[in-house]
């Protein structure tokens, strides 16, 4: 089993460009959540979702756009990306309850824009 | 509201020495899931521990040991003997059973262990 994949690794953008950040779980995981990590403020929840074709805002979902198209993907979107969107992105996924388990991380994708 | 204080941002010790990282929630669930994690230099993010709010027994793995304390709030974690392999950021999180399905994180404790 590979876990949680992401893509890309890295990846650099300019102002204003767009891209997307691929999640995938092998693990038929109901939930899945994409953070991001800021020197000093720990993981932030951007969005999450609780199941295929379902998703909700987390604590800065401002400037992101996600979908659950498959079960085992979770998509993160940037339209119009900015310097302040530079940081660590993590995937991860869990259990739905009652299974209250822990959450399974991706290696993470570390974006810069500049 | 949920929430989690890792007042420690970075601690620094020598090998050999024990360290403990401190961690204090709060939550208005009767029934909630606290975690550990780890994450070293390589930047993945490594599961260490979960405790559920009905089990307030102590845990210890090697060198590692939790003391869970539902009385104060606090979930903390012991490094015994430190080695500089445990050199990383741990993070503590919540999860509460009502509401929304988040998972809550503190800012994370820097612990550095000097050869």
């Amino acid at each position: 089993n590979a876990g949680v994949t992401q893509t890309p690794k890295f990846r650099v953008l300019k102002t204003g460009q767009s891209m997307t950040l691929l999640c995938a779980q092998d693990m038929n995981h109901e939930y899945m959540y994409w953070y991001r990590q800021d020197p000093g403020m720990g993981l932030r929840l951007i969005h999450y979702s609780v199941g295929e074709g379902t998703t909700a805002k987390g604590e800065v979902p401002d400037g992101y756009n996600v979908s659950r198209l498959k079960k085992q993907n979770f998509l993160l979107g940037l339209e119009s990306a900015a310097p302040s969107q530079t940081s660590v992105y993590f995937c991860a996924s869990s259990y739905p309850p009652p299974f209250m388990g822990e959450q399974y991380f991706g290696p993470g994708t570390r974006l810069t824009v500049t | 509201a949920q929430k989690v204080t890792q007042a420690q941002t970075e601690i620094s010790v020598v090998e050999k020495e024990d360290v403990t990282l401190d961690c204090v929630y709060e939550t208005r669930d009767t029934t909630y899931y606290l975690f550990w994690y780890k994450q070293p230099p390589s930047g993945e993010l490594v599961f260490l521990i979960r405790r559920n709010s009905f089990d307030e027994q102590n845990e210890i793995s090697g060198r590692y040991s939790w003391n869970f304390q539902k009385s104060t709030s606090s979930f903390n974690f012991t490094i015994t003997a430190s080695q500089v392999v445990d050199s990383a950021v741990y993070f503590c999180a919540l999860r509460g059973t009502s509401g929304t399905y988040k998972y809550i994180f503190g800012t994370g404790t820097r612990l550095k262990v000097l050869a």
